[in-house]
């Protein structure tokens, strides 16, 4: 079976740009997250979704970051405007529901110059 | 809240030498604990789980791992490491009333030198 697929893989842009991350999960997978690793540190869940409702957004920076996953199915995360220490990994897993082994994608790594 | 604690960021080993990565965590419910793999520019990938049952936990590519609930930890052990297993090693824990939200350690290098 097709895995989690992102897009673009790498993007740099300016401070005070906007970036969006496009993840695709597998398919018939409820459960979607958007992790965020910096570099030397393990990821971070910015949030979970479970179809097209948000399970938890506690520590997603709400003042800069979004998420949507309309329809249920793929996801976009943006940045906007972006800062330096914003430069990571963007990993998107999925899970065929809460509770099962989540599948992540290779990562949208990002870098803010 | 949920932590998770590995104690060594670097472990250099030799090939075919035994190793040990360690992982501590703290919760205050029961959790579901697991390790992945992440290569160079590679997503993560799991590598084994423990919800429940036998506390010693079987993986791929030999690794195996034993949950110990008193001393809240769930170590990874290969007997004899291969080249191929140089990677960053990650020790995640969900608490099992949560969904699976993981949370993640700061990671493990392994380096296996020949």
């Amino acid at each position: 079976e097709a895995g989690v697929a992102q897009s673009p893989r790498y993007k740099i842009i300016e401070k005070r740009q906007s970036v969006a991350f496009w993840c695709n999960p597998i398919s018939g997978h409820a459960t979607l997250y958007w992790y965020q690793q910096i570099l030397g540190q393990g990821p971070k869940l910015l949030i979970q979704f479970q179809n097209n409702g948000v399970v938890d957004d506690s520590q997603l920076p709400k003042d800069r970051f979004s998420a949507e996953r309309l329809k249920g199915v793929d996801s976009t995360l943006k940045i906007q405007p972006a800062k330096l220490e914003d430069s990571a990994v963007y990993l998107c897993a999925s899970s065929y529901r809460q509770g099962t082994e989540a599948f992540f994608g290779q990562g949208t790594r990002l870098t803010v110059v | 809240a949920q932590s998770v604690t590995q104690l060594d960021s670097q472990v250099p080993v030799f090939e075919e030498a035994p190793v040990e990565l360690r992982c501590n965590y703290s919760s205050s419910v029961s959790v579901y604990l697991f390790w992945y793999v992440q290569y160079p520019n590679q997503g993560l990938q799991l590598l084994l789980k423990y919800l429940s049952g036998s506390t010693l936990v079987k993986g791929i590519n030999g690794f195996e791992a034993e949950f110990n609930k008193s001393q809240t930890s769930f170590h990874l052990r290969k007997p004899s490491v291969h080249i191929s297993d140089t990677a960053e090693y990650f020790c995640a824990v969900s608490e099992n009333n949560a969904g699976n939200m993981l949370t993640f350690g700061g990671g493990t290098r392994l380096m296996v030198k020949p």
